[in-house]
């Protein structure tokens, strides 16, 4: 079993959806990265946090320390947020991130 | 600032040769990491570096992996001779200082050995 586990590993929604990816682990953690990476792009951060919950723009994050668990939202979903979207842990004191296996998403028009 | 830079983009070379991926991290950052991301096993972290100092090397695969970082601003990773197996794209990413902090990633290059 991954340490870090995410589900659906595949999402295809309609534009303007409400759309929702989640993660659990199950090491104890110090932050947690979402990270989104576009078809052959690169990878760039979208939140990292350790509590609560952040926002930015038609993204929201929250994470559960607790129950473990951490989702992704996007609202008023678009064709250009399709993309692989990465849960990333750093587990316990390190700098080592250990990473999901990732949500493909699709949005179609 | 200009992000984290990786040179080359594509890198398309023969088994056995020897190949050398390049690195420079955001100006400030002092933490330098290596990925290895493909299809079938992911992203995988294979070396960091603090301070120019490698921390943590078990994720290089062999020893015909080599990684270094002479100063602040410039790191390689060398694939001596290289293997159709390690085709995949390799990730660098920097950050600055202390516990977990959030990571940039570079562009990537892509490997293709035939």
């Amino acid at each position: 079993k991954n340490e870090v586990e995410q589900s659906p590993q595949n999402l295809t929604a309609q534009e303007g959806e409400f759309i929702t990816i989640n993660c659990s682990y199950s090491v104890g953690i110090s932050a947690l990265h979402w990270l989104q990476q576009h078809p052959g792009g690169g990878i760039v951060s979208l939140f990292m946090l350790s509590s609560g919950k952040k926002k930015h723009g038609r993204l929201i994050a929250t994470i559960n320390i607790q129950e473990k668990h951490s989702s992704l939202h996007i609202t008023a979903s678009h064709p250009r947020d399709s993309a692989v979207y990465i849960c990333a842990v750093y587990g316990g004191a390190t700098n080592k991130l250990i990473f999901g296996t990732g949500t493909l998403l699709a949005v179609q028009p | 600032d200009a992000g984290v830079i990786q040179s080359p983009r594509h890198e398309v070379t023969e088994m056995g040769q020897e190949v050398t991926l390049r690195c420079k991290p955001i100006s400030g950052h002092d933490y330098l990491f290596w990925y290895r991301q493909t299809m079938m096993r992911g992203l995988e972290l294979l070396i960091y570096f603090n301070n120019n100092v490698p921390i943590d090397d078990s994720g290089m695969p062999e020893d015909r992996f080599s990684a270094k970082m002479p100063n602040a601003s410039f790191s390689t990773l060398k694939i001596q001779p290289s293997e159709p197996r390690d085709s995949a794209v390799y990730f660098c990413a920097s950050s600055s200082s202390g516990g977990a902090r959030e990571q940039y990633f570079g562009p990537g290059t892509r490997l293709t050995v035939t």
